[in-house]
Protein backbone atom coordinates (compact mmCIF):
# COMPACT_ATOMS: atom_id res chain seq x y z
CA UNK A 1 0.00 0.00 0.00
CA UNK A 2 1.56 3.70 -1.01
CA UNK A 3 2.35 6.00 2.16
CA UNK A 4 2.49 9.53 1.86
CA UNK A 5 4.30 11.51 4.68
CA UNK A 6 4.31 15.17 4.89
CA UNK A 7 6.00 17.40 7.09
CA UNK A 8 5.52 19.35 9.60
CA UNK A 9 1.98 18.75 9.34
CA UNK A 10 1.84 22.50 10.91
CA UNK A 11 3.82 25.71 10.02
CA UNK A 12 4.22 28.65 11.45
CA UNK A 13 6.51 31.47 9.61
CA UNK A 14 6.94 34.95 9.59
CA UNK A 15 6.87 36.89 6.26
CA UNK A 16 10.14 37.10 4.71
CA UNK A 17 11.19 33.74 5.87
CA UNK A 18 12.16 30.76 4.36
CA UNK A 19 10.89 27.08 4.84
CA UNK A 20 10.97 23.89 3.46
CA UNK A 21 7.82 21.35 3.42
CA UNK A 22 9.18 17.39 2.99
CA UNK A 23 6.65 15.02 1.21
CA UNK A 24 8.13 11.36 1.33
CA UNK A 25 6.23 8.15 -0.62
CA UNK A 26 6.87 4.70 -0.40
CA UNK A 27 6.52 2.86 -3.50
CA UNK A 28 8.01 3.57 -6.97
CA UNK A 29 6.75 6.36 -8.47
CA UNK A 30 8.23 9.28 -10.91
CA UNK A 31 4.86 11.19 -10.77
CA UNK A 32 4.29 13.73 -7.42
CA UNK A 33 2.09 16.30 -7.27
CA UNK A 34 1.52 19.41 -5.21
CA UNK A 35 -1.74 21.09 -4.34
CA UNK A 36 -2.99 24.10 -2.48
CA UNK A 37 -5.69 24.26 -0.28
CA UNK A 38 -7.64 26.97 1.35
CA UNK A 39 -10.45 27.03 4.16
CA UNK A 40 -13.53 25.61 2.51
CA UNK A 41 -12.41 25.60 -0.89
CA UNK A 42 -11.05 23.04 -3.46
CA UNK A 43 -7.42 22.06 -4.47
CA UNK A 44 -5.66 24.25 -6.58
CA UNK A 45 -3.13 22.35 -8.35
CA UNK A 46 0.22 24.09 -7.89
CA UNK A 47 2.96 21.02 -9.61
CA UNK A 48 3.10 18.40 -11.08
CA UNK A 49 6.46 16.50 -10.89
CA UNK A 50 7.13 13.73 -13.53
CA UNK A 51 10.55 12.60 -13.48
CA UNK A 52 13.36 12.65 -11.42
CA UNK A 53 15.10 15.46 -10.88
CA UNK A 54 12.17 17.44 -11.91
CA UNK A 55 12.28 21.11 -10.52
CA UNK A 56 9.49 24.04 -10.67
CA UNK A 57 8.88 27.28 -9.48
CA UNK A 58 6.20 29.21 -9.42
CA UNK A 59 6.73 33.00 -7.74
CA UNK A 60 7.80 32.18 -4.16
CA UNK A 61 7.45 28.21 -4.53
CA UNK A 62 9.79 25.51 -5.59
CA UNK A 63 9.48 22.01 -5.84
CA UNK A 64 11.74 19.71 -6.63
CA UNK A 65 11.26 15.50 -6.87
CA UNK A 66 13.76 13.39 -5.83
CA UNK A 67 12.50 9.93 -7.02
CA UNK A 68 15.25 7.80 -6.04
CA UNK A 69 15.02 8.76 -2.34
CA UNK A 70 10.99 9.41 -2.69
CA UNK A 71 11.92 12.25 -1.63
CA UNK A 72 10.10 15.86 -2.95
CA UNK A 73 10.32 19.15 -1.16
CA UNK A 74 8.40 22.50 -1.23
CA UNK A 75 10.61 25.10 -0.67
CA UNK A 76 8.87 28.80 -0.19
CA UNK A 77 11.04 31.82 -0.38
CA UNK A 78 10.25 35.02 1.59
CA UNK A 79 7.41 33.98 2.65
CA UNK A 80 4.14 36.44 2.08
CA UNK A 81 1.17 36.14 4.24
CA UNK A 82 -1.07 35.30 0.82
CA UNK A 83 0.69 32.14 1.07
CA UNK A 84 -0.78 30.60 4.47
CA UNK A 85 -2.90 27.83 3.33
CA UNK A 86 -2.68 23.96 3.25
CA UNK A 87 -0.54 22.08 0.86
CA UNK A 88 -0.90 18.71 0.19
CA UNK A 89 1.73 16.32 -1.61
CA UNK A 90 0.09 13.51 -3.60
CA UNK A 91 1.92 10.39 -5.45
CA UNK A 92 -0.35 8.42 -8.39
CA UNK A 93 0.24 5.01 -8.15
CA UNK A 94 0.87 4.74 -12.14
CA UNK A 95 4.22 3.02 -11.34
CA UNK A 96 3.46 0.76 -8.30
CA UNK A 97 1.38 -1.63 -10.33
CA UNK A 98 -1.94 0.26 -10.22
CA UNK A 99 -3.17 1.41 -13.34
CA UNK A 100 -5.72 3.96 -12.35
CA UNK A 101 -3.99 6.69 -11.25
CA UNK A 102 -5.52 7.22 -8.62
CA UNK A 103 -3.85 9.76 -5.61
CA UNK A 104 -2.70 9.31 -2.68
CA UNK A 105 -2.56 12.54 -0.28
CA UNK A 106 -0.68 12.84 2.21
CA UNK A 107 -1.81 14.74 5.52
CA UNK A 108 -0.96 18.37 4.31
CA UNK A 109 1.16 21.11 6.30
CA UNK A 110 -0.87 24.25 6.96
CA UNK A 111 1.29 26.92 6.41
CA UNK A 112 0.19 30.17 8.38
CA UNK A 113 2.88 33.48 7.68
CA UNK A 114 2.60 35.91 10.27
CA UNK A 115 3.10 39.24 9.57
CA UNK B 1 -10.20 26.68 -19.63
CA UNK B 2 -12.14 23.43 -19.06
CA UNK B 3 -12.93 22.47 -15.83
CA UNK B 4 -14.83 19.81 -13.70
CA UNK B 5 -17.96 21.10 -12.30
CA UNK B 6 -20.14 19.44 -9.32
CA UNK B 7 -23.54 20.07 -7.90
CA UNK B 8 -25.04 21.09 -5.35
CA UNK B 9 -22.06 22.95 -3.79
CA UNK B 10 -23.48 22.23 -0.58
CA UNK B 11 -26.10 19.11 0.39
CA UNK B 12 -27.51 18.59 3.91
CA UNK B 13 -29.61 16.12 4.78
CA UNK B 14 -31.01 13.40 7.49
CA UNK B 15 -29.20 10.43 8.61
CA UNK B 16 -30.90 7.57 6.76
CA UNK B 17 -32.04 9.72 3.53
CA UNK B 18 -30.46 8.86 -0.04
CA UNK B 19 -28.24 11.80 -1.57
CA UNK B 20 -26.86 11.59 -4.57
CA UNK B 21 -23.74 14.32 -5.64
CA UNK B 22 -23.05 15.16 -9.35
CA UNK B 23 -20.03 15.97 -11.25
CA UNK B 24 -19.47 16.64 -14.85
CA UNK B 25 -15.78 15.86 -15.69
CA UNK B 26 -14.00 17.59 -18.44
CA UNK B 27 -15.08 16.47 -21.68
CA UNK B 28 -12.18 14.28 -23.46
CA UNK B 29 -10.81 13.02 -20.19
CA UNK B 30 -10.99 9.23 -19.29
CA UNK B 31 -10.64 8.32 -16.03
CA UNK B 32 -13.29 10.28 -13.23
CA UNK B 33 -12.41 10.00 -9.24
CA UNK B 34 -14.53 10.43 -6.36
CA UNK B 35 -12.17 11.68 -2.73
CA UNK B 36 -13.57 12.13 0.20
CA UNK B 37 -12.35 15.22 2.66
CA UNK B 38 -13.43 14.70 6.64
CA UNK B 39 -12.86 18.09 8.22
CA UNK B 40 -9.80 18.78 9.12
CA UNK B 41 -8.55 15.94 7.78
CA UNK B 42 -6.34 14.42 4.22
CA UNK B 43 -8.28 13.57 0.62
CA UNK B 44 -9.17 10.07 0.69
CA UNK B 45 -9.63 8.20 -2.53
CA UNK B 46 -12.92 6.51 -3.14
CA UNK B 47 -13.47 5.19 -6.11
CA UNK B 48 -11.95 5.44 -10.02
CA UNK B 49 -14.37 4.61 -13.26
CA UNK B 50 -13.15 3.92 -16.17
CA UNK B 51 -14.41 2.70 -19.42
CA UNK B 52 -17.65 2.69 -18.01
CA UNK B 53 -17.43 0.52 -14.80
CA UNK B 54 -15.21 0.83 -11.60
CA UNK B 55 -11.93 0.33 -11.84
CA UNK B 56 -10.99 0.28 -8.41
CA UNK B 57 -12.53 1.32 -4.80
CA UNK B 58 -11.29 1.61 -1.27
CA UNK B 59 -12.30 0.49 1.89
CA UNK B 60 -14.46 2.95 2.19
CA UNK B 61 -16.67 2.47 -0.73
CA UNK B 62 -18.64 0.05 0.36
CA UNK B 63 -22.30 -1.45 -0.07
CA UNK B 64 -23.71 2.30 0.42
CA UNK B 65 -21.77 4.00 -2.24
CA UNK B 66 -22.19 3.49 -5.64
CA UNK B 67 -21.48 5.62 -9.18
CA UNK B 68 -23.14 5.72 -12.95
CA UNK B 69 -21.91 7.64 -15.58
CA UNK B 70 -25.66 8.07 -16.45
CA UNK B 71 -24.61 9.97 -19.86
CA UNK B 72 -21.83 11.04 -21.72
CA UNK B 73 -21.15 13.77 -19.02
CA UNK B 74 -22.69 13.55 -15.64
CA UNK B 75 -20.62 11.13 -13.34
CA UNK B 76 -22.87 10.74 -9.94
CA UNK B 77 -21.64 9.19 -6.74
CA UNK B 78 -24.98 7.96 -4.32
CA UNK B 79 -25.36 7.36 -0.56
CA UNK B 80 -27.93 5.22 -0.35
CA UNK B 81 -28.41 5.50 3.11
CA UNK B 82 -26.37 8.35 5.12
CA UNK B 83 -24.39 8.07 8.07
CA UNK B 84 -23.13 10.95 10.68
CA UNK B 85 -19.63 9.81 9.34
CA UNK B 86 -20.37 10.40 5.76
CA UNK B 87 -20.28 14.00 6.90
CA UNK B 88 -17.41 15.51 4.81
CA UNK B 89 -16.40 17.16 1.40
CA UNK B 90 -16.57 14.85 -1.70
CA UNK B 91 -14.20 15.82 -4.72
CA UNK B 92 -14.90 14.66 -8.31
CA UNK B 93 -12.05 14.32 -10.40
CA UNK B 94 -10.95 13.53 -14.03
CA UNK B 95 -7.61 12.67 -16.18
CA UNK B 96 -6.79 11.79 -19.14
CA UNK B 97 -4.27 9.06 -17.85
CA UNK B 98 -0.88 11.24 -18.94
CA UNK B 99 -0.98 14.11 -16.26
CA UNK B 100 -2.90 15.61 -13.54
CA UNK B 101 -5.96 15.48 -11.98
CA UNK B 102 -8.28 18.37 -12.60
CA UNK B 103 -10.38 18.85 -9.12
CA UNK B 104 -13.94 20.11 -8.69
CA UNK B 105 -15.05 22.72 -6.18
CA UNK B 106 -16.53 20.25 -3.81
CA UNK B 107 -19.67 19.31 -2.53
CA UNK B 108 -20.14 19.94 1.34
CA UNK B 109 -22.46 16.88 2.55
CA UNK B 110 -23.98 17.62 6.35
CA UNK B 111 -25.48 14.80 7.56
CA UNK B 112 -27.84 15.52 10.89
Amino acid sequence: ELKVEQNPLFLSMQEGKNYTIYCNYSTTSDRLYWYRQDPGKSLESLFVLLSNGAVKQEGRLMASLDTKARLSTLHITAAVHDLSATYFCAVDDSLSGGSNYKLTFGKGTLLTVNP
Amino acid sequence: EPEVTQTPSHQVTQMGQEVILRCVPISNHLYFYWYRQILGQKVEFLVSFYNNEISEKSEIFDDQFSVERPDGSNFTLKIRSTKLEDSAMYFCASNSGYNEQFFGPGTRLTVL
